[in-house]
Parts: structure tokens; C-alpha cells; sequence
């Protein structure tokens, strides 16, 4: 089963950018990227997913290398609320997953 | 309002006592999943289901039922819930299995 590798931590200032990176170098042809985010007490929540081409939503942008052997989550400006765990994760069509440590973010006012 | 409902959110229990904790979810989703998650080991797949009455394997299913008899259901079932046991569990269900998954607000289970 492909697995992915993030930093287990990372800083940012409020109102800068985040890049939040992810290594997947076992992806498979039909394995979707998908971000999640954590806060304290709560559920996964959802951020953001791609095949093979950059997305964007109201939360984030995700860009996907060519190769698909990483992707880079970014949060445009980020704020205290997006300090949270962000987890990358492959999703496959019958929806076995399997969750890494995630990257714990930490927003500095 | 879409949402995957847990319950309950706490539950103490003491070894060996059969339990179940329920899962539904309101927007008629295929996919529905399970997982543990604990500190330091991240969330790890229990089991999932793609459809009625079709469910698999996850990670880590030992120790571990479920069943899926209607669309919006998807208990967990633990038949002789032992100490390692004690974790949060969270449901989660999508319309396709590579789509985005709602995650219910978890259960926390102590088992004692």
C-alpha cells in the first residue's frame, strides 16, 4: 500500500504563506491526494484533493508534482485557526487509506 | 446539514463486555469507514465498506466487527473489547471512494 512522508512540524507567521510538503513515491496511476486538517477535539476535516492536476478551493491550492511523487499543500495566508495537524493521505477508488503522523502546523501572531 | 453522526462520544467499559458504537450518515453516501486514532500512531483504517453488506479490511481489524445492513449505517462492533482497545474512534463516509470523506466528531473509549 503507498504511504506518504511529511514533516512531523512546521511555523509559519500569521498572514504568510504555508508550503506543506508530501512525499509519495509509491503512488499508483488511480491513488488521489487528498488533505486533511485536524484541530484539537475534532474530527479530520477535509482541504483539499487532486489526480493529476493543481487544484484550487476557497481553503487551499494543491500542487501536484509531474511525476506525482509529491504535492505541496498551500495555505495562502495562513491565520491562528490553520494551526492545526494536516494530514496527507492516498485515497484509492474502494477507499482503503492509510493516515501517516501528519505535519503539525503552528501559527506565530 | 450533511453530517456523520457517533455514538456515543464516551464510553467506559470493562473488559470483555460487548459493545457497539453506531455510525450514520445523512447524505447517502457508498463509502463508509472506521478508524482508531491514538498518539503517536497517527489514524489507522479499522475497516471500510463500499456499498451494502460489502466491507473489508482495513489496517488494523483485529478485534474488530461490522456490519453494513443499510446505506446510512456502519457500526463498530467489539465483541470482547480488551485494554488496548482504548482509543477515539471516527467514523467517516464519501460518495466515492476516492472522493472527500466527512468525519463524524469520534468516540472516545476507555476500556477498563
Amino acid at each position: 500500500d503507498a504511504k506518504t512522508t511529511q514533516p512531523n512540524s512546521m511555523e509559519s507567521n500569521e498572514e504568510e504563506p504555508v508550503h506543506l510538503p508530501c512525499n509519495h513515491s509509491t503512488i499508483s496511476g488511480t491513488d488521489y491526494i487528498h488533505w486533511y486538517r485536524q484541530l484539537p477535539s475534532q474530527g479530520p476535516e477535509y482541504v483539499i484533493h487532486g489526480l493529476t492536476s493543481n487544484v484550487n478551493n476557497r481553503m487551499a491550492s494543491l500542487a501536484i508534482a509531474e511525476d506525482r511523487k509529491s504535492s505541496t499543500l498551500i495555505l495562502h495566508r495562513a491565520t491562528l485557526r490553520d494551526a492545526a495537524v494536516y494530514y496527507c493521505i492516498l485515497k484509492t477508488s474502494y477507499d482503503k487509506v492509510i493516515f501517516g503522523p501528519g505535519t503539525s502546523l503552528s501559527v506565530i501572531p | 446539514e450533511a453530517q456523520v453522526t457517533q455514538n456515543p462520544r464516551y464510553l467506559i467499559t470493562v473488559t470483555g463486555k460487548k459493545l457497539t458504537v453506531t455510525c450514520s450518515q445523512n447524505m447517502n453516501h457508498e463509502y463508509m469507514s472506521w478508524y482508531r486514532q491514538d498518539p503517536g500512531l497517527g489514524l489507522r483504517q479499522i475497516y471500510y465498506s463500499m456499498n451494502v453488506e460489502v466491507t473489508d479490511k482495513g489496517d488494523v481489524p483485529e478485534g474488530y466487527k461490522v456490519s453494513r445492513k443499510e446505506k446510512r449505517n456502519f457500526p463498530l462492533i467489539l465483541e470482547s473489547p480488551s485494554p488496548n482497545q482504548t482509543s477515539l474512534y471516527f467514523c467517516a463516509s464519501s460518495s466515492q471512494g476516492h472522493t472527500e470523506a466527512f468525519f463524524g466528531q469520534g468516540t472516545r473509549l476507555t476500556v477498563v
